[in-house]
Order: C-alpha cells, then sequence, then structure tokens
C-alpha cells in the first residue's frame, strides 16, 4: 500500500506561473520529505520538514504540513523550464513512496 | 563530494538468468537503501541496510532477491532467477542517519535499467 499519494498525477504550467502539488499519507510520522525525479539528474531530494513544523522554505519551494489532515503540499512559485519533473513526497519512518505529480512547465 | 555510484548502468538479461547490481554510497553514509522503480510509479523499497545490518528487508521478495552490505560500506543486489516482471530501474540510495531521523534526506545513485526479455 501506498504512504504517500500525490496529486494532482499531471500538471501542466507555463513559465513564471506557481505550481501546487499536495500529498496525503497515512500514519503518524517523523518527518516528511519531497523529492523531484527527472532524466537528468534522476532522484534528487528536495526539503524535509519535521513533524513540529508547519511550514517551509528552500529558495522558491515551501512546503507546508498539516498532521492533523496527514498531508503536505509542494509550492513552486515562478515556476521554469527546468522544473519540469516527477515530484514524490516519501514519509521518512516507512520510506514510501507514492506514484508522485508530473510537472511540465511550458517555456 | 562524490555521489552515490552504481554499475552497471543497463542491463538486459533473458527470463531465468541471473544479475547482479553494486553500489558504492557516500562516504560515511551509515544506511543504504535499494529501491525498484517500475515505469510509471514511485521508488519501491525492496532493503534497508544500517552500517552492515539489514533493518528492512520486508518487500524484498526473498526466494529470488538477496542482498548483502560487506564491511558496511558497497552492497550488491543479486536476482537469480529473473522473471519478466523484474524489469524495472534499481536505485540504490544512501543517507547519513537513520529512517525518520533529522539526518535521513537520501541520496540516490542514478540506477540501473534492467530488461528482462
Amino acid at each position: 500500500s501506498q504512504q504517500g499519494e500525490e496529486d494532482p498525477q499531471a500538471l501542466s504550467i507555463q513559465e513564471g506561473e506557481n505550481a501546487t502539488m499536495n500529498c496525503s499519507y497515512k500514519t503518524s510520522i517523523n518527518n516528511l520529505q519531497w523529492y523531484r525525479q527527472n532524466s537528468g539528474r534522476g532522484l534528487v531530494h528536495l526539503i524535509l520538514i519535521r513533524s513540529n513544523e508547519r511550514e517551509k522554505h528552500s529558495g522558491r519551494l515551501r512546503v507546508t504540513l498539516d498532521t492533523s489532515k496527514k498531508s503536505s503540499s509542494l509550492l513552486i512559485t515562478a515556476s521554469r523550464a527546468a522544473d519540469t519533473a516527477s515530484y514524490f513526497c516519501a514519509t521518512s519512518d516507512k520510506l514510501i513512496f507514492g506514484t508522485g505529480t508530473r510537472l511540465q512547465v511550458f517555456p | 563530494e562524490a555521489g552515490v555510484a552504481q554499475s552497471p548502468r543497463y542491463k538486459i538479461i533473458e527470463k531465468r538468468q541471473s544479475v547482479a547490481f553494486w553500489c558504492n554510497p557516500i562516504s560515511g553514509h551509515a544506511t543504504l537503501y535499494w529501491y525498484q522503480q517500475i515505469l510509471g510509479q514511485g521508488p519501491k523499497l525492496l532493503i534497508q541496510f544500517q552500517n552492515n545490518g539489514v533493518v528492512d528487508d520486508s518487500q524484498l521478495p526473498k526466494d529470488r532477491f538477496s542482498a548483502e552490505r560487506l564491511k558496511g560500506v558497497d552492497s550488491t543486489l543479486k536476482i537469480q532467477p529473473a522473471k519478466l516482471e523484474d524489469s524495472a530501474v534499481y536505485l540504490c540510495a544512501s543517507s547519513p542517519g537513520l529512517a525518520g531521523g533529522l539526518r535521513s534526506e537520501q541520496f540516490f545513485g542514478p540506477g540501473t535499467r534492467l530488461t528482462v526479455l
């Protein structure tokens, strides 16, 4: 069974727009992580948010965590064509990845 | 800092043959993971090592898959015999800390793409 489930499954936007993707999980966690995967650089860690944090920023990335709803969101602001990739959430405790959100950013 | 190294990058075999993959994690990383990623899906954890001990192998098909991490550094994953459904990318990752901890971010290798005919 999947621990992290991302939605939407696919998202297409224009450069400069913001992209928001969501993740839901099933059990209690210590922390949650977001990863990006593209053909050029493989699977790359983006950000880790701890269970006692509600929001975290890293450059153009903003992650929120709502443990009461067992959900997280990843916001990419001012998107670029290079952000085109699949994005996965994973709960660190069980190391289970979802099926990912495929983001396409058009120039 | 050198990343996680994997070899080979590609492998094509026939069903019922054997295959082995090798992984060299980032120096000093205690935890090593093997994942199987089937096209269109997220990575599925096969086995997790802490140093040279197995932490979690609950999703490893032990009738055909085996893995070892000698001396707590390099690791090999073997499939014997392979089936058609084993066609996937096999990813190795390492992290400085333990799963669930604050230093649990994983660094992934480029993967080995296995095709079973």
